[in-house]
Parts: structure tokens; C-alpha cells; sequence
């Protein structure tokens, strides 16, 4: 069965760039989708199809797929940026999601 | 806005089924197709499956092994997910969030919006 896998955690300072990668095998075949759950909350759709962003997502968020590797880029980080970020992408007609990325802005 | 409003919390012995409700207001609810996922207490998200709201098909994760039932009522502009067989590994949040566009390729879309989360404990 087809796996996503994105590092545990990844932390950032204040105003810098938070980058966090999401691996699978031809993963630059398929849109790739970001979702940002804040402790509690349900979680929130912050990029589609790869590098599209959300009308009410912060411009700062951004997305590229290329190879084996999509990456979720965060430039300008902020404290409201905290949560954990998922990658998802499609296996034919199922829905896969990757383990998880805690973001601490620290 | 667009909004998926869940049922409330539910406590349940093992063994017992569980029906969590999805009520969809302000789109076409027979237009998109409705994925269920959940998240065990400090774990990842777990996708289940989805449910074309338009014509009733389904499609569910192999991780369930037919435990899983995906239904819904178009009159009612609500879906429902129905577990059986609980477990206390089956303590989770349960969520359902709106999927593609039934009209284009599911491919292109994600789960752009999502229900509240409903609290399930499985505890004997």
C-alpha cells in the first residue's frame, strides 16, 4: 500500500522560514494536499493540488512537488503557525494522509 | 459559510455500533462527496472512506474490514458513518469533511471543509 512519511517535528524561530517535507514513491505524480490542525480543532485545508493556497489562507503559505518529495514552505513564520501540518494525496480512489509534522515556533 | 455540522459525543461498551450524523448546510449537498477520517487520541489522522452523496456510491479504507457502513439521506442534506464491532482502540474523534466536486475528477480535490469532530469512547 502506497505510504507518505513527513519527519515528526520541525521547529522554527520567529520570522524565519518553516519547511516541512512529505516523501512517497512518485509522489510529483499526484496533487498533494496540506492540512494544519491546531491542538483541538478540527483541521484546515492550507494547500491544493500541490501549490494552490485557499483564499483565506495567509499568503506566506506555500507548496511545492516535485520527484519523490512535496514540501510545505512557511515563510515569515509565525506563533499562530504553531499546530501539526498533514500531507494527503490520492491512491487511486483512496485517501492517504502522512503521520503528522508538530511545527514548534520557538 | 459553507458549513458540517456532527452529531454529539457517544459512549459505548465494546461491541457495540455507533452511528455518527453529518448535516450539511449552505451547498448543494448531492453535489460533493463526503469523507469520514478520525484521530485517536494523540495520534495522526485516519482516513475510513468516502461517500458519493449523489448517488449513494462508497469507497472504504481496507483498514476497517467491513466494520464501517457510510449512508446518507439527501432530504436531509446529512451523512452518516455507522462503526460496529467497537473496540477501546476505536476511542477517537470522528470527523466528516466535504470532498470533490462530483461533476469534475476526485483527484483534484481535498477535504476543504470539515465537521466539528465527534468525541466516541469505547469503555466497558
Amino acid at each position: 500500500s502506497y505510504e507518505l512519511t513527513q519527519p515528526p517535528s520541525v521547529s522554527v524561530s520567529p520570522g524565519q522560514t518553516a519547511s516541512i517535507t512529505c516523501s512517497g514513491d512518485r509522489l510529483g505524480d499526484k496533487y498533494v494536499f496540506w492540512y494544519q490542525q491546531r491542538p483541538g480543532q478540527s483541521p484546515v485545508l492550507v494547500i491544493y493540488q500541490g501549490s494552490k493556497r485557499p483564499s483565506e489562507i495567509p499568503e506566506r503559505f506555500s507548496g511545492s512537488n516535485s520527484g519523490n518529495t512535496a514540501t510545505l514552505t512557511i515563510s515569515g513564520t509565525q506563533a499562530m503557525d504553531e499546530a501539526e501540518y498533514y500531507c494527503q494525496a490520492w491512491d487511486s480512489s483512496l485517501i492517504i494522509f502522512g503521520g503528522g509534522t508538530n511545527l514548534t515556533v520557538l | 459559510q459553507v458549513q458540517l455540522v456532527q452529531s454529539g459525543a457517544e459512549v459505548k461498551k465494546p461491541g457495540a455500533s455507533v452511528r455518527v450524523a453529518c448535516k450539511a448546510s449552505r451547498y448543494t449537498f448531492t453535489n460533493y462527496a463526503i469523507h469520514w477520517v478520525r484521530q485517536a487520541p494523540g495520534q495522526w489522522l485516519e482516513w475510513m472512506g468516502w461517500i458519493n452523496a449523489g448517488n449513494g456510491n462508497t469507497k472504504y479504507s481496507q483498514n476497517f474490514k467491513g466494520r464501517v457502513t457510510l449512508s446518507r439521506d439527501t432530504s436531509a442534506g446529512a451523512a452518516y458513518m455507522e462503526l460496529s464491532g467497537l473496540v477501546s482502540e476505536d476511542t477517537a474523534v470522528y470527523y466528516c469533511a466535504r470532498g470533490w466536486d462530483l461533476k469534475r475528477n476526485y483527484y483534484y480535490y481535498g477535504m476543504d471543509v470539515w465537521g466539528q469532530g465527534t468525541t466516541v469512547i469505547v469503555s466497558s
